[in-house]
């Protein structure tokens, strides 16, 4: 099993759908979570951590679940703006790859 | 306040040909990383540096080597390039004191023919 896995996508979706995202992870030590947002041919950027208690930031509400080990993401009233890539990132303490595990993301496309 | 900083962003090079890919990061962070990004492939750790003083190996170092020059700077080194060493480079920092938010650079789009 990879360390963290996504489905590529891409997720087609008009603008104001709601549109869900989710990860999981092999680690079960994993003791941080976050997503981040990559535009096309730019830098990752976050966008937000992922609390146990879940989390929400405007139109974005991520969740974690510990016991299935996976994150989830949910976007709603997507707007065209929100076409990027998202990456899940899993870190862990100790290890030999500096801690943060990246999955390969999953591209969304809002479409007016 | 620039963040992190990558030079060059745009570079060719012929099969044999090195180069030396610079970073540079004002937040006063003490881990710093290396990663390459291909199609379908995602973020792939090459190297990282915990802190000043020390560097490791990530998943994909052959290749490559890395010189942490101080607390601000860490470099990544192609001393043969390889077609297969095309790809997007990105330098990253991390904040280990709070968030735990990690800074990428821009990149730097590296082509070997």
């Amino acid at each position: 099993r990879k360390e963290v896995e996504q489905d590529p996508g891409p997720f087609n979706v008009p603008e104001g759908a709601t549109v869900a995202f989710n990860c999981t992870y092999s680690n079960s030590a994993s003791q941080s979570f976050f997503w981040y947002r990559q535009d096309c041919r730019k830098e990752p950027k976050l966008l937000m951590s992922v609390y146990s208690s879940g989390n929400e930031d405007g139109r974005f509400t991520a969740q974690l679940n510990r016991a299935s080990q996976y994150i989830s993401l949910l976007i709603r009233d997507s707007k065209l703006s929100d076409s990027a890539t998202y990456l899940c990132v899993v870190m862990s303490y100790g290890g030999s790859q500096g801690n943060l595990i990246f999955g390969k993301g999953t591209k969304l496309s809002v479409k007016p | 306040n620039a963040g992190v900083t990558q030079t060059p962003k745009f570079q060719v090079l012929k099969t044999g040909q090195s180069m030396t890919l610079q970073c540079a990061q004002d937040m006063n962070h003490n881990s710093m990383y290396w990663y390459r990004q291909d199609p379908g492939m995602g973020l792939r750790l090459i190297y990282y540096s915990a802190s000043e003083g020390t560097t490791d190996k990530g998943e994909v170092p052959n290749g490559y080597n890395v010189s942490r020059l101080n607390k601000r700077e860490f470099s990544l080194r192609l001393e043969s390039a390889a077609p297969s060493q095309t790809s997007v480079y990105f330098c990253a920092s991390l904040d280990r004191g709070s968030s735990y938010e990690q800074y990428f650079g821009p990149g730097t789009r590296l082509t070997v023919t």
